[in-house]
């Protein structure tokens, strides 16, 4: 089955603790990205992949990093989170950076930062 | 600037009811238009989309949307809603190899 899997689904964590969470794809997808979603802000995207090794930063990159060593994953790396990264993540793919297709979407991370 | 803008936070109706959700839109380029719907604890998925064309497009679920270029919207139509269409739904909008703008979102409450 054609999807994007993001893991964990619910975390919880300390302010400062480092984390990552993890976005595969099995679609062969050039194009892959982050949003976080917010109440009242809708979707924002944070960062960005037109493929392996070519990253870039979206509309709040600020507190991030992402890496894409392999086609196939697109890692968000917090390493020093805080409270106001609280939020629903989602993971998302194309393909080519082509919208003819739309957007694939993982099932969601819902972050807590406490 | 380029915006999309969905005036109603929340809209409640009664099941068997016809739905309109609103779209509006600000982009310099001819836009690629999107509805995702995203049921709760869900990802997103796609409804429809608009490139070209008709500009009376049909999605899945039984919704349709219509382009108006005049207006700039691409309000989402059903109609007859059914208790599972209760969900939040998001207008999207961008061009070729450009990212997806969302709107705020439209929380759809639907009673029996």
């Amino acid at each position: 089955e054609a999807q994007v899997t993001q893991n964990p689904r619910y975390l919880i964590t300390v302010t400062g603790k480092k984390l990552t969470v993890t976005c595969s794809q099995n679609m062969n997808h050039e194009y892959m990205s982050w949003y976080r979603q917010d109440p009242g802000l809708g979707l924002r995207q944070i960062y960005y992949s037109m493929n392996v090794e070519v990253t870039d930063k979206g509309d709040v990159p600020e507190g991030y990093k992402v890496s894409r060593k392999e086609k196939r994953n697109f890692p968000l790396i917090l390493e020093s989170p805080s409270p106001n990264q609280t939020s629903l993540y989602f993971c998302a793919s194309t393909r080519g950076g082509n919208l003819n297709y739309g957007y694939t979407f993982g099932s969601g991370t819902r972050l807590t930062v406490v | 600037a380029q915006s999309v803008t969905q005036p109603d936070i929340h809209i409640t109706v009664s099941e068997g009811a016809s739905l309109e959700l609103r779209c509006n839109y600000s982009y310099g380029a001819t836009p690629y238009l999107f509805w995702y719907v995203q049921s709760p604890g869900q990802g997103l998925q796609l409804l429809l989309k608009y490139f070209s064309g008709d500009t009376l497009v049909q999605g899945i679920k039984g919704f349709e949307a219509e382009f108006k270029r005049s207006q700039s919207s691409f309000n989402l139509r059903k109609p007859s809603v059914h208790w599972s269409d209760a969900a939040e739904y998001f207008c999207a909008v961008g061009a070729f190899t450009d990212k997806l703008i969302f709107g705020t979102g439209t929380r759809l409450q639907v009673f029996p």
